[in-house]
């Protein structure tokens, strides 16, 4: 099986603009369609960005994500930070042979 | 409105038993595969198991396989999570989530979630 490598944690300022990278150990990260969920305490995992850069319904435009072949990796932008978007963000992607998800470890983004 | 509504978790010694479950409701649940996903304390998701819309198809990781068995009952819109033989590092917060797709679960995501439901496995 492959992993997901996420940074710890990120941090920006309100209104500015941070990006959270996942990198795939092994295959290519464009074989697999990647998604993002946002993770606050106390609350359920909610889906942010689904097939690599897609929003669901509601999601605010500031959230986007994309693939980057150069470097096998996936990134999470969010712009114009705001204090409502401090939380823990996991990247996920899957092995369509076995099948089964693969998550990476998350990333804690603080909003200074 | 969907809804998923999660019960049956609790405090299990090693070695014990407990069945989990997730009521769905505001969406026609046999049509859509659904999961099981963990984070223990002080960690990360994990994702435990999946079924397919009509129970054919069951999928588990090997952190769980041969102990936890994902079913779902369509006439009740219901799914369940038998886990046995629990060790202390099942200890979690279990989530179901209902998944995009209907058959192969592993190119969806989860779009709605239940609240969450904590097992916790000591002696």
């Amino acid at each position: 099986n492959f992993m997901l490598t996420q940074p710890h944690s990120v941090s920006g300022s309100p209104g500015k603009t941070v990006t959270i990278s996942c990198t795939r150990s092994s295959g290519s990260i464009a074989s697999n369609y990647v998604q993002w969920y946002q993770k606050r305490p106390g609350s359920a995992p909610s889906a942010v960005i689904y097939e690599n850069n897609r929003r669901p319904s509601g999601v605010p435009d500031r959230f986007s994500g994309s693939i980057a072949s150069s470097s096998n990796s996936a990134s999470l932008t969010v712009s114009g930070l705001k204090t409502e978007d401090e939380a823990d963000y996991y990247c996920q992607s899957y092995d369509s042979s076995i099948p089964i998800w693969v998550f990476g470890g998350g990333t804690k983004l603080t909003v200074l | 409105e969907v809804q998923l509504l999660q019960s049956g978790g609790g405090l299990v010694q090693p070695g014990g038993s407990l069945r989990l479950s997730c009521a769905a409701s505001g969406f026609t649940f046999s049509k859509y595969a659904m999961t099981w996903v963990r984070q223990a304390p002080g960690k990360g998701l994990e994702w435990v198991s999946a079924v397919g819309d009509s129970s054919g198809r069951t999928h588990y990781a090997d952190s769980v396989k041969g102990r936890f068995i994902i079913a779902r009952d369509n006439s009740q819109n219901t799914m369940y999570l038998h886990m046995t033989s629990l060790r202390v590092e099942d200890t979690a917060i279990y989530y179901c989530a209902k998944v995009t797709r209907r058959h192969d679960f592993w190119s969806g995501y989860g779009d709605y979630w239940g609240q969450g439901i904590r097992v916790t496995v000591s002696s």
